[in-house]
């Protein structure tokens, strides 16, 4: 089994501070997902990272991928209250065409 | 081009019936994967599925629980004989063949099932 660790599980902050979530694993993915997941809804697939060290940005979050392709990481910068949610990361492996999830982390930006 | 459905969005079921979730992948994603998730808890894989084909069930329950895909049509979780802790959210998520050097898998809404 590959297992996804994720930290902190549950984070509250003010609104405009900066935080950063962990996703570590022993296991090597091909790639690696992070979603958001809102109450009542379906996670929702923000940004795939595919080579190791790469870093991608997509407004106030940034996302890396460890150079060995087991870990990752998301930061989020002056977070906003519409930041709050559950985020996932899920790594993929391309033997067995298969997706481990993470064990999640819950967001609370308090206006 | 529409995204992952499933249906209905929540169930209600009483202790000892069956409930059908379904689940239509996206256009061109020919995998679906089943999902359960408890509140305030992450996903927990059930079971992996290609058209007509179970190719991993390792997380689903070996008994009142089955699956299919269809050559045609959608998706199906079947609970049988429901008990209220099989009361959770069902997610489905779809993806392409995934040929390629990664994948992407795109969720659809989820079923919310209450056994009362």
């Amino acid at each position: 089994t590959q297992l996804l660790e994720q930290s902190p599980q549950f984070l509250s902050i003010q609104e405009g501070e900066n935080l950063t979530v962990y996703c570590n694993s022993s296991s090597v993915f091909s790639s690696l997902q992070w979603y958001r997941q809102e109450p009542g809804e379906g996670p929702v697939l923000l940004v795939t990272v595919v080579t190791g060290g790469e870093v991608k940005k997509l407004k106030r979050l940034t996302f890396q991928f460890g150079d060995a392709r087991k870990d990752s990481s998301l930061h989020i910068t002056a977070a906003q209250p519409g930041d709050t949610g559950l985020y996932l990361c899920a790594g993929y492996s391309r033997t067995g065409n298969q997706f481990y999830f993470g064990t999640g982390t819950s967001l609370t930006v308090i206006p | 081009n529409a995204g992952v459905m499933q249906n209905p969005r929540h169930l209600v079921r009483r202790r000892g019936q069956e409930a059908r979730l379904r689940c239509s992948p996206m256009k061109g994603h020919s995998h679906v994967y089943w999902y359960r998730q408890l509140p305030e808890e992450g996903l927990k894989f059930m079971v992996y599925l290609q058209k007509e084909n179970i190719i991993d069930e390792s997380g689903m329950p070996k008994e009142r629980f089955s699956a299919e895909f269809p050559k045609e049509g959608p998706s199906i979780l079947r609970i049988q004989q429901v008990v209220r802790g099989d009361s959770a959210a069902y997610f489905c998520a779809s993806s392409p063949p995934g040929t390629g050097t990664y994948n992407e898998q795109f969720f659809g809404p989820g079923t919310r099932l209450t056994v009362l």
